[in-house]
């Protein structure tokens, strides 16, 4: 079945260091991809999605490509912030309808000043 | 005014017991989803209902029953409770189906259901 393989965490960096977090994914089609964060002691939010090959998600300094060939959709920001510290989830979805939105097992991020 | 709203935050409890949380969606949405969140962070859905209908039923145990009286309303009620069904719930809703469509899932902040 289709899953979602994140690497895994805590990462722990610097404010205003370089952020990377990988994903990739296996999956029967063409998924849509999606990274949600979670902040403590809340819920998950979306962050940015792809629907197609080489689509990029971006918001909030974040952006994921979707790559097609890799089967990846890692998670990039050039300049980490203190806020930034979170749980980070990689999702898809099938393009079946009635299939639910899978997850990665999350990624700890903490940011340090 | 919250999106999904979870009730309770907070639910402590002994073996054996039967509890319900309750959640409620104010977007208007079709769907509605539970999932639970282990202790290591991994999400999984249980169920997902659509217009009242349930469309999504993973392999949970029978214990858990979920019901939904209108579209925007869904609850959780889990019988004889176990020391693993310790972990949080989280309700979400979308404006379509999963799969269908590709809209974001909004999220209630969660349940921590702790068993004793």
């Amino acid at each position: 079945g289709d899953s979602v393989t994140q690497m895994e965490g805590p990462v722990t960096l610097s404010e205003e260091a370089f952020l990377t977090i990988n994903c990739t994914y296996t999956a029967t089609g063409y998924p849509s991809l999606f990274w949600y964060v979670q902040y403590p002691g809340e819920g998950l939010q979306l962050l940015l999605k792809a629907t197609k090959a080489d689509d990029k998600g971006s918001n909030k300094g974040f952006e994921a490509t979707y790559r097609k060939e890799t089967t990846s959709f890692h998670l990039e920001k050039g300049s980490v912030q203190v806020s930034d510290s979170a749980v980070y989830f990689c999702a898809l979805s099938g393009n079946q309808a009635g299939t639910a939105l899978i997850f990665g097992k999350g990624t700890t991020l903490s940011v340090s000043s | 005014d919250t999106a999904v709203s979870q009730t309770p935050k907070y639910l402590v409890t002994q073996m054996g017991n039967d509890k319900s949380i309750k959640c409620e969606q104010n977007l208007g949405h079709d769907t509605m989803y539970w999932y639970k969140q282990d202790s290591k962070k991994f999400l999984k859905i249980m169920f997902s209902y659509n217009n009242k209908e349930l469309i999504i039923n993973e392999t949970v145990p029978n214990r858990f029953s979920p019901k939904s009286p209108d579209k925007a309303h869904l609850n959780l009620h889990i019988n004889s409770l176990e020391l693993g069904d310790s972990a949080v719930y989280f309700c979400a809703s979308s404006q379509g189906i999963m799969g269908a469509t590709n809209e974001k899932l909004f999220f209630g902040s969660g349940t921590q259901l702790s068993v004793l």
